[in-house]
């Protein structure tokens, strides 16, 4: 089973500062099968990103990815208030689609 | 409206048994593979048991094999999971997700969710 490690665990900034979240794989991702979702407080997740770059359907620019292989990036370019959040990558490229552990974007 | 509403979760003692219901409405429920996602109170996410379109394949993590049973109506437009001898460590929120595209895993659109505790 692929093992997803993200970094840092929280990460403390501004609005309208740049954040830069990762998401390590132990074994290599293949076809860039890697996910984001940001989930609030008392919401169900949200997709972000899919095949590690591809913006989901209404989800602004600001949001980018990045990566292949094993290690893999979400950028937020400039936050906003609404961003901060828990965000997950997902690798999906198996029957069992392992999640890691989440990231906290929260205001410094 | 395109939604997913999960009903079915409540206050279960360990070792019982409780089937969760998610209904779908505004898609055609029966050309996506589903699945239910669960999160632990102040947890991450958990990925449970997935099931193909058509109920030819069925998927589930380590944690719930032989306990749990996913299955659809596609007459119906919904999904169920079956859950049994239930875990203090089953206690999460269960959320029901659409697959975004065919053999695709990642989920593009997700329930509300229903708690399941499991508790004496």
């Amino acid at each position: 089973e692929n093992v997803l490690t993200q970094s840092p665990g929280t990460l403390s900034l501004s609005p309208g500062e740049r954040a830069t979240l990762s998401c390590r794989a132990s074994q290599s991702v293949s076809s860039s099968n890697l996910a984001w979702y940001q989930q609030k407080p008392g919401q169900a997740p949200r997709l972000l990103i899919y095949g590690a770059y591809i913006r989901a359907t209404g989800i602004p620019d600001r949001f980018s990815g990045s990566g292949s292989g094993t290690d893999f990036t979400l950028t937020i370019s400039r936050l906003e208030p609404e961003d901060f959040a828990v965000y997950y990558c997902q690798q999906y490229g198996s029957s069992s689609p392992p999640f890691g552990q989440g990231t906290k974007v929260d205001i410094k | 409206e395109v939604q997913l509403s999960e009903s079915g979760g409540g206050l279960v003692q360990p070792g019982g048994s409780l089937r969760l219901s998610c209904a779908a409405s505004g898609l055609t429920f029966s050309n996506y593979g589903m699945s239910w996602v669960r999160q632990a109170p102040g947890e991450g996410l958990e990925w449970v048991s997935s099931i193909s379109s058509r109920s030819d394949y069925t998927y589930y993590a380590d944690s719930v094999e032989g306990r749990f049973t996913i299955s659809r109506d596609n007459s119906k437009n919904t999904l169920y999971l079956q859950m049994s001898s239930l875990r203090d460590e089953d206690t999460a929120v269960y959320y029901c997700a659409k697959i975004g595209s065919i053999g695709l895993w990642y989920f593009d659109l997700w329930g509300r969710g229903t708690l399941v505790s499991v508790s004496s």
